[in-house]
């Protein structure tokens, strides 16, 4: 079934420090988007990235996307601490518009 | 900016009892859907609407779920007689578009705890 799977499952840096976050996939996407979720809220939508696009950025965001591996990276730039979070990669295929979400990584940034 | 909500924050009932969990999506938007989060799981997909029906559901969107948008501004998940298992995070979220492409912005949540 199509699937988001992010690696890894946990991430601990020093602020300051960038992060990388993984997610592969199973068959072909239209789009693949992140989300940040602090503990117990809610989505947050950080970037969509479409199929026939390679990267984007937004700000301290950067995605990657590598259809060829169905794999896509998120860097966040420079941290913080306010980005303490779990990031998760949601993705729709084929005529749906439902997203199917990965497990989530949980980057703690440590002052 | 504009955003999607959600009420109540936190919804508390007894096994068998019905709930109804509200959302306001974004005002110009035409797709809506449900998504639902068990402690500690994935992030999961029930059921999308548009044009005042259902265009997709899960499999865990069965009969004991129903969703309506009884006005032009509300959307509504309703649970007929909830099971412990239903606890979880319910979150909505709405797009401007829908097949093959827009970006789904979520609500807050509603955590259902059932007794």
């Amino acid at each position: 079934s199509q699937q988001g799977e992010e690696d890894p499952q946990a991430l601990s840096i020093q602020e300051g420090e960038n992060a990388t976050m993984n997610c592969s996939y199973k068959t072909s996407i239209n789009n693949l988007q992140w989300y940040r979720q602090n503990s117990g809220r809610g989505l947050v939508h950080l970037i969509l990235i479409r199929s026939n696009e390679r990267e984007k950025h937004s700000g301290r965001l950067r995605v990657t996307l590598d259809t060829s591996k169905k794999s896509s990276s998120l860097l966040i730039t420079a941290s913080r601490a306010a980005d303490t979070a779990s990031y998760f990669c949601a993705t729709d295929y084929g005529a749906n518009s439902k997203l199917t979400f990965g497990k989530g990584i949980t980057l703690s940034v440590r002052p | 900016e504009p955003e999607v909500t959600q009420t109540p924050s936190h919804q508390v009932t007894q096994m068998g009892q019905e709930v109804i969990l509200r959302c306001v999506p974004i005002s110009n938007h035409l797709y809506f859907y449900w998504y639902r989060q068990i402690l500690g799981q994935k992030v999961e997909f029930l059921v999308s609407f548009y044009n005042n029906e259902i265009s997709e559901k899960s499999e865990i969107f069965d009969d004991q779920f129903s969703v309506e948008r009884p006005d032009g501004s509300n959307f509504t998940l309703k649970i007929r007689s909830t099971k412990l298992e239903d606890s979880a995070m319910y979150f909505c979220a709405s797009s401007q578009e829908g097949p093959q492409g827009d970006t789904q912005y979520f609500g807050p949540g509603t955590r259902l705890t059932v007794l």
